[in-house]
């Protein structure tokens, strides 16, 4: 069964600080996608990254860092220099390649990122 | 570039009235998914069409169906509405095979049941 699990509920850091967010995952699949979205107060879903479980190279993409190890089966997604445009909830997401037509959300991290 | 577009952004609706939702995926994007997400919580899966047929099937209620057209919009319907039908409603779109599989959501149909 698929299953992906973020702890932190909620985090409030100050701006211009670096967070992390954890995501942990469960699946019996060799082969399988991970994803990080970001809903903003707006509520859209704003697709961020996406890994497939072949590649466990670490990604950067401006102040966005994410770290994937396969060992702990973790997708750890950090922010650095925080700044309040940041604020929102972030979920984490888990799909098999054999069956594209659904996700495995985590249960999401608020992110409160305070001026 | 163009998004996938959900209507209406906004629906209110009484107990046992029915609600119909849209949404129209990015063109040349074959697969469709809808997922409910209830105040506070994750979205959940609850159907999917691929090239117009049901590909999927989650934790969608019976009084709910849906359907992919041939021009690939999509539509929920909601029958015998109750309270706790009251959430966000995505729509996402996606193009099988393509390089990424990325699904790419909507801005949501904020439904309440009054």
């Amino acid at each position: 069964a698929q299953k992906v699990t973020q702890a932190q509920t909620e985090i409030s850091v100050v701006e211009k600080e670096d967070v992390t967010l954890d995501c942990v995952y469960e699946t019996r699949d060799t082969t399988y996608y991970l994803f990080w979205y970001k809903q903003p107060p707006s509520g859209e879903l704003v697709f961020l990254i996406r890994r497939n479980s072949f590649d466990e190279q670490n990604e950067i993409s401006g102040r966005y860092s994410w770290n994937f190890q396969k060992s702990t089966s973790s997708f750890n997604f950090t922010i650095t220099a925080s700044q309040v445009v940041d604020s929102a909830v972030y979920f984490c997401a888990l799909s098999a390649p054999y069956n594209f037509n659904k996700f495995y959300f985590g249960s999401g991290t608020k992110l409160n990122v305070k001026p | 570039a163009a998004g996938v577009i959900q209507s209406p952004r906004h629906l209110i609706k009484e107990k046992r009235e029915t609600a119909t939702l849209k949404c129209y995926p990015i063109p040349r994007h074959d697969t469709v998914y809808w997922y409910q997400q209830g105040p506070g919580q994750d979205p959940q899966f609850l159907i999917s069409f691929y090239e117009k047929m049901q590909s999927d099937k989650g934790s969608i209620p019976d009084r709910f169906s849906a359907q992919q057209f041939s021009d690939y919009h999509s539509e929920l319907n909601m029958s015998s509405l109750e309270l706790g039908d009251s959430a966000l409603y995505f729509c996402a779109s996606s193009r099988r095979g393509g390089s990424k599989n990325i699904q790419y959501f909507g801005a949501g149909t904020r439904l309440s049941v009054l």
